[in-house]
């Protein structure tokens, strides 16, 4: 059974920063594209970021290009976000993903997500 | 980017009785390998979201038949054929198609009337 568990959310100050881990089970991490999604507070879905199986690229939403970054760590099958420069408007849930042969067909698993803060 | 423009944005349903959900995109979907990447997802109260349909009408895995997706081109459609309770919650439609980026609708809440 595919298990994703997100940790590292909390509360932070504008300006500040965090960085969110999703630790993977039940499926060959090193194979698949892995993602993140975000929920505002009572708001619909905003995709956030991608990174390919081996971690040769990595794709960003526009609203978190330069402050976020992507990475993974296949050895320990552990996907991260590192966000810096945080803003209010990043308050949301981080929901970790797993993508299927190809990110085009969107995510079969998802984590249980990660609450992120950003108030003073 | 793509815009998707989900309708209703709510939905009461009486229990037992069908449902449909609009889905439209600014651009056409259909990619270069001849698929066409509309994907929905189920978000019931307080669960992450679930993949219900990919590419536009393949049901996954213990996913009812009651549900099923069609449409081509721009416009797009997901049916509960007969609403049960266990269906109330947000669903949302997802273009792979012209990614980056991925861009969703925004939603549409069924609840029952």
């Amino acid at each position: 059974e595919v298990q994703l568990l997100e940790s590292g959310g909390g509360l932070v100050q504008p300006g500040g920063s965090l960085r969110l881990s999703c630790a993977a089970s039940g499926f060959t991490f090193s194979t698949y594209a892995m993602s993140w999604v975000r929920q505002a507070p009572g708001k619909g879905l905003e995709w956030v970021s991608t990174i390919t199986f081996n971690s040769d690229r990595t794709y960003y939403a526009d609203s978190v290009k330069g402050r976020f970054t992507i990475s993974r760590d296949n050895s320990e099958s552990t996907l991260f976000l590192e966000m810096n420069s945080l803003r209010a408007e990043d308050t949301a849930v981080y929901y970790c993903a797993k993508g299927v042969t190809t990110i085009r067909l969107g995510f079969d698993s998802w984590g249980q997500g990660t609450l992120v803060t950003v108030s003073s | 980017d793509v815009v998707i423009t989900q309708s209703p944005l709510s939905l009461p349903v009486t229990l037992g009785q069908p449902a449909s959900i609009s889905c439209r995109s600014s651009q056409g979907l259909v990619y270069s390998d001849g698929n066409t990447y509309l994907n929905w997802f189920q978000q019931r109260p307080g669960q992450s979201p679930r993949r219900l349909i990919y590419k536009v009408s393949n049901r996954d895995s213990g996913v009812p038949d009651r549900f099923s997706g069609s449409g081509s081109g721009t416009d797009f459609t997901l049916k509960i054929s007969r609403v049960e309770a266990e269906d109330v919650g947000v669903y949302y439609c997802m273009q792979g198609t012209h990614w980056p980026p991925i861009t969703f609708g925004q939603g549409t809440r069924l609840e029952i009337k």
